[in-house]
């Protein structure tokens, strides 16, 4: 348990509709990523949060998704008009002990959709 | 920019032989380096880092990998995998000139047969 949180585990969508996902970090730490992993391919970063601001993202991030981070606690990425192209793993991650200043992070156990 | 390849995206290998998944990464800076494994439907578990200091590192469960800067490599191994070692692997790098942000390989699938 890496005491990342994600909510839900699985997501089951019909095209066009919209979905959240939700993710609880570890307390202690104020940067939260995320980032998506399809089948067959590694983790992409998506974007960060430092406290409540989101200090960058991606380009995979299309104006389809909003990202938050209110009061900077826990973290909710939604999709708008979701397409099977989104079908995907969602991860949310908080840095480690060294994580700010080596990019070491420990994961939640993720959030899979699958867009019909 | 940074990028990770591995070479090989499915490694079969018997129980008890010895395992080796390689890592190649690019980058024109110093680097931080970082081996993830992957269960079924499970989130990403840290094996093991290299952050600074001796090449040769160990991890959880009987792992280790060696940094190696000149072949700007970081292969993992294991010198007798079990069954319970099946998994996809990914190889990882960062720096903080990119702001320390994870760059992932594609993985390797570890299937250890008996």
């Amino acid at each position: 348990d890496t005491g990342v949180s994600q909510d839900p585990r699985h997501k089951i969508t019909k095209r066009g509709q919209n979905v959240t996902f939700r993710c609880d970090p570890i307390s202690e730490h104020n940067r939260l990523y995320w980032y998506r992993q399809t089948l067959g391919q590694g983790p992409e970063f998506l974007t960060y949060f430092q406290n409540e601001a989101q200090l960058e993202k991606s380009r995979l991030l299309s104006n389809r998704f909003s990202a938050e981070r209110p009061k900077g606690s826990f973290s909710t990425l939604e999709i708008q008009r979701t397409e099977q192209g989104d079908s995907a793993m969602y991860l949310c991650a908080s840095p480690g002990t060294s994580g700010i200043n080596t990019g070491e992070l420990f994961f939640g156990e993720g959030s899979r959709l699958t867009v019909l | 920019a940074q990028s990770v390849t591995q070479l090989d995206s499915q490694v079969p290998v018997f129980e008890e032989a010895p395992v080796e998944l390689r890592c190649n990464y690019s980058s024109s800076v110093s680097v931080y380096l970082f081996w993830y494994v992957q269960y079924p439907n499970q989130g990403l578990q840290l094996l093991l880092k290299y952050l600074s200091g001796s090449t040769l590192v160990k991890g959880i469960n009987g792992f280790e990998a060696e940094f190696n800067k000149s072949q700007t490599s970081f292969h993992l191994r294991k010198p007798s995998v079990h069954i319970s070692d099946t998994a996809e692997y990914f190889c990882a790098v960062s720096a903080s000139e990119y702001g320390n942000k994870l760059v992932f390989g594609a993985g390797t699938i570890l299937r250890v047969k008996s």
